[in-house]
């Protein structure tokens, strides 16, 4: 089974209004934390926001929250007044065994592809 | 300083060439990683330090040799590889007990 979901392949949005970006996870561990990372057509990977598995409150960065359903296990972005910018491919990303204390990989969803029109 | 640097760029190479990518970090982060990224699709994890000692190897071919020569660097050394190796390379580090990878900008690398 995935382990992360992204149902939206790609995505537009009217510049200025605000998007939802949907994921789902599934996992066994009680400590796990999630991420979203955005990746420009450049191809670096840049860390939005994260969300630990038992932080009671939803993440927030500037523009970016992430709506954190703990029982749906689910964890979306959602980007407020989206800009030009924000034009890329979205991934939401979890990492399993955060009591572990060891080094621990990223597993992936497949992405959504973004774009903003003016 | 808080990125993570790659090098080359871009990198061109025949199946027969040797080449190395190289990684460079100055956070103190003790875990660094290799992923290897195909177009449209999500990083992939190759390869995992910790503590300058392999940790995870995700059944990598042999032609991609990981080597850690200290906690700031992570190198990937190609031999030998195939067309279908082109692809986005991209380093990460993080710290052992906090969550978040950095990144560094990835090697696009082409193999003809």
């Amino acid at each position: 089974a995935q382990k992360i979901t992204q149902t939206q392949p790609g995505m537009f949005v009217q510049e200025k209004e605000a998007v939802t970006l949907d994921c789902t996870y599934d996992t066994s561990d009680q400590s796990y934390g999630l991420f979203w990372y955005k990746q420009p057509s450049s191809g670096e990977m840049i860390f939005l926001i994260y969300q630990g598995s038992y932080d009671e409150q939803n993440a927030t960065e500037g523009r970016y929250s992430l709506n954190f359903q703990k029982a749906r296990k689910s964890a979306n972005l959602v980007i407020s007044a989206s800009q030009l910018g924000d034009s890329a491919m979205y991934f939401c990303a979890m990492r399993e065994g955060l009591s572990s204390g060891s080094a621990r990989q990223l597993t992936f969803g497949s992405g959504t592809q973004l774009t903003v029109l003016p | 300083d808080t990125e993570v640097t790659q090098t080359p760029k871009h990198l061109v190479m025949g199946m027969t060439n040797k080449k190395s990518l190289k990684c460079e970090q100055h956070m103190g982060h003790r875990a660094m990683y290799w992923y290897k990224q195909k177009a449209k699709k999500p990083p992939e994890l190759m390869f995992v330090y910790s503590y300058e000692k392999l940790s995870i190897n995700e059944s990598v071919p042999s032609r991609f040799s990981p080597e850690c020569p200290n906690s700031s660097l992570l190198n990937l050394h190609l031999h030998a590889l195939q067309p279908e190796d082109s692809a986005l390379y991209l380093c990460a580090s993080s710290h052992l007990t906090k969550n978040e990878q950095f990144f560094g900008p990835g090697t696009r690398l082409t193999v003809l």
